[in-house]
């Protein structure tokens, strides 16, 4: 059985960096064609693509948010870490990871970030 | 704003069957058979539904069905029941993007 958990702050501070580790079961992040995304949803908004690894550690962002996003992976921790820098309030939402092979196919419960002074 | 567009909100009473539409271009929903469909209960995570246009995960009912013409994309559930009142969102690989993009989401409600 495939799980995911997301764990980091519950509040940021504006222009601070936000750091989200995704740990997951039941699957290994070497095996062929898998990979793990990180998708963000804003209070009563639709989601939002952030970020993708996969097994051979081919890695994908958002082009809009890009500059801001690392995304890495510990194959023998089983986790994938997220960061984001120069925090805003706009980012203000609920962050999920989710596994990949055909479609975002296992999601974690999500964690709500909240970024204010 | 979202890239891919689909109605805000559809109805249904219960056993009838709906469509949601997602609306996209050549770029992404016309070009590629990379198109999936997600469930989200308020306060939920999302659930895969539909992945590559009309593919259905184990463990999904049959009553949910996915299609692609052109640029235009549609989940239909049919029998519809009350557990299935949430909010629906379409998803497709692009070429404008290696990550992919979302629709707006649909709200469904089962009158």
């Amino acid at each position: 059985q495939i799980t995911l958990k997301e764990s980091g702050p519950t509040l940021v501070k504006p222009t601070q960096t936000l750091t989200l580790t995704c740990t997951f079961s039941g699957f290994s992040l070497s095996t062929s064609g898998v990979g793990v995304g990180w998708i963000r949803q804003p209070p009563g908004k639709a989601l939002e693509w952030l970020a993708l690894i996969y097994w051979d550690d081919d890695k994908r962002y958002s082009p809009s948010l890009k500059s801001r996003l690392t995304i890495t992976k510990d194959t023998s921790k089983n986790q994938v870490v997220l960061t984001m820098t120069n925090m805003d309030p706009v980012d203000t939402a609920t962050y999920y990871c989710a596994h990949r092979l055909a479609g975002m196919d296992v999601w974690g419960q999500g964690t709500t970030v909240t970024v204010s002074s | 704003q979202s890239a891919l567009t689909q109605p805000a909100s559809v109805s249904g009473s219960p056993g009838q069957s709906i469509t949601i539409s997602c609306t996209g271009t050549s770029s992404d929903v016309g070009g590629y058979n990379y198109v999936s469909w997600y469930q989200q209960h308020p306060g939920k995570a999302p659930k895969l539904m539909i992945y590559e246009v009309s593919n259905r995960p184990s463990g999904v009912p049959d009553r949910f069905s996915g299609s692609k013409s052109g640029n235009t994309a549609s989940l239909t559930i049919s029998g519809l029941q009350a557990e299935d009142e949430a909010d629906y969102y379409c998803s497709s690989y692009t070429s404008s993007s290696t990550l992919g993009v979302f629709g707006g989401g649909t709200k469904l409600t089962v009158l």
